[in-house]
């Protein structure tokens, strides 16, 4: 199936650790995004990747480092885990220049405790 | 910088009927797309409808259609025959065309909506 795939769906963590999201799209896309969902449903960009290029690097905190080792990978380490880091994490894919919008991966709930 | 205000939180309606949620923006570019996404309790986000705008024709999809007024900055969604699936939260969204955010998607707040039977 082409889409854009997250693993894991759920991420249950205690505070202090270290932790990444996997993202893998298989659409042939040139650019890929993390999006953070807050408990109020609302969505906003942590960065974008173009070709392996990195172009947008949100105002976040630096235990944030998005690594894509080629274009159709797109993954999401976080170190030293905080309470309000607990979200849920979208990774998405688009072509530039398509108008067609994103293909979003299903989705990851941090939940630190 | 661009913003997407949906003034309407929460909307409710009946099945089969008709429903139009709210979205306005705010940019000083001309050239961009607007699209409106679902997301249903299932958490995935599903790419509902979209319109460029520079084309004046309202895009349409099956039973979900939009008013674009690019002048007044309006852009929302009517649903036709709503159906109990349709129950999700709505979001608008605002896609610059080129520059340096290529591809940045600004979202609205979201308008949760219930199809009740």
């Amino acid at each position: 199936d082409t889409a854009v795939s997250q693993t894991p769906k759920y991420l249950v963590t205690q505070m202090g650790n270290d932790k990444s999201i996997k993202c893998e799209q298989n659409l042939g896309h040139d650019t890929m995004y993390w999006y953070k969902q807050d408990s109020k449903k609302f969505l906003k960009i942590m960065f974008s990747y173009n070709n392996k290029e990195l172009i947008i690097n949100e105002t976040v905190p630096n235990r944030f480092s998005p690594k894509s080792p080629d274009k159709a990978h797109l993954n999401l380490h976080i170190n030293s885990l905080e309470l309000g880091d607990s979200a849920v994490y979208f990774c998405a894919s688009s072509q530039e220049g398509r108008a067609h919008g994103y293909t979003f991966g299903s989705g990851t709930r941090l939940t630190v405790v | 910088a661009q913003t997407v205000t949906q003034s309407q939180p929460e909307m409710s309606v009946q099945e089969a009927e008709t429903v139009t949620l709210s979205c306005t923006y705010d940019t000083s570019e001309s050239n961009y797309y607007l699209f409106w996404y679902k997301q249903p309790p299932s958490r995935q986000m599903i790419l509902v409808i979209r319109q460029e705008a520079y084309k004046q024709q309202n895009a349409t999809e099956n039973r979900f259609s939009v008013n674009f007024q690019k002048a007044a900055k309006s852009f929302s969604l009517k649903i036709s025959d709503s159906q109990l699936g349709d129950t999700a939260m709505y979001f608008c969204a605002f896609m610059k065309r080129g520059g340096s955010t290529l591809g940045r998607l600004y979202f609205g707040r979201g308008t949760q909506l219930t199809v009740w039977p």
